[in-house]
């Protein structure tokens, strides 16, 4: 079964409405972290954490919020929806060793389209 | 983390081994090499890594040239599955830092029938 869920798997957004992707993971992994991947390109890190309650700026943080309400649970939060977000977002969690060994398990992703 | 070039895409046919190609030149002594694929509709998933040895695991053969300059991931008796776009990433390793990688377009292995 999957240890890192994301929904909705698709979702349709107004420009300038609010969305809320969610994710939630049973690795029970400390890190916790939202990427972006527009059509035929890679995927860029938006925000993540490595703790309950607090969350950091990836590189393209600008328009995103996230929220860590447990270790479990991890949402990107877009305020004022804008036509430039419509991508395929992905969730991912690692342990947070930082060893070589350590890895991304990613989700299913989410389809955002902006209209 | 430096930068990685790969092909745009690469064609093969099920039962053959593949050698999808990673130029790292600028590579820093300290970064290891990572790969991971992602097929449609899905997250990339990890397949190997490595630092100057070769490695391999029930996925692939890691071949990392000696200077280090350029990998190999080697997938041997490919089937329709291993059709995927596949990342070949650097990575600095430091202890209790998480694992924020940046994954570039990668090298689309198209598989044949």
């Amino acid at each position: 079964e999957a240890a890192v869920t994301q929904s909705p798997r698709s979702k349709v957004a107004v420009t300038g409405g609010k969305v809320t992707l969610s994710c939630h993971q049973t690795n029970n992994h400390d890190y916790m972290y939202w990427y972006r991947q527009d059509t035929g390109h890679g995927l860029r890190l938006i925000h993540y954490s490595y703790v309950a309650d607090s969350t950091e700026k990836g590189d393209i943080p600008d328009g995103y919020k996230a929220s860590r309400p447990s270790q479990e649970n991890f949402s990107l939060i877009l305020e004022l929806a804008s036509l430039s977000q419509t991508a395929v977002y992905f969730c991912a969690s690692s342990d947070g060793t930082g060893g070589c060994a350590e890895t991304l398990y990613f989700g299913s992703g989410t389809r955002l389209t902006v209209l | 983390d430096a930068k990685t070039t790969q092909p745009d895409s690469m064609e093969s046919t099920e039962g053959e081994t593949v050698h999808l190609p990673c130029s790292h030149a600028t590579i820093s002594g300290n970064e290891y090499i990572y790969w991971y694929r992602q097929v449609p509709l899905q997250g990339p998933e990890y397949v190997t890594h490595g630092l100057q040895q070769n490695t391999t695991n029930s996925m692939a053969f890691l071949a990392i040239a000696s200077d280090r300059k350029s990998s190999t991931l080697i997938l041997t008796h490919v089937s329709l599955r291993d059709a995927a776009v596949y990342h070949c990433i650097l990575r600095v390793v430091q202890q209790g830092t998480g694992s924020k990688l940046s994954f570039g377009k990668g090298a689309k292995l198209t598989v044949s029938p």
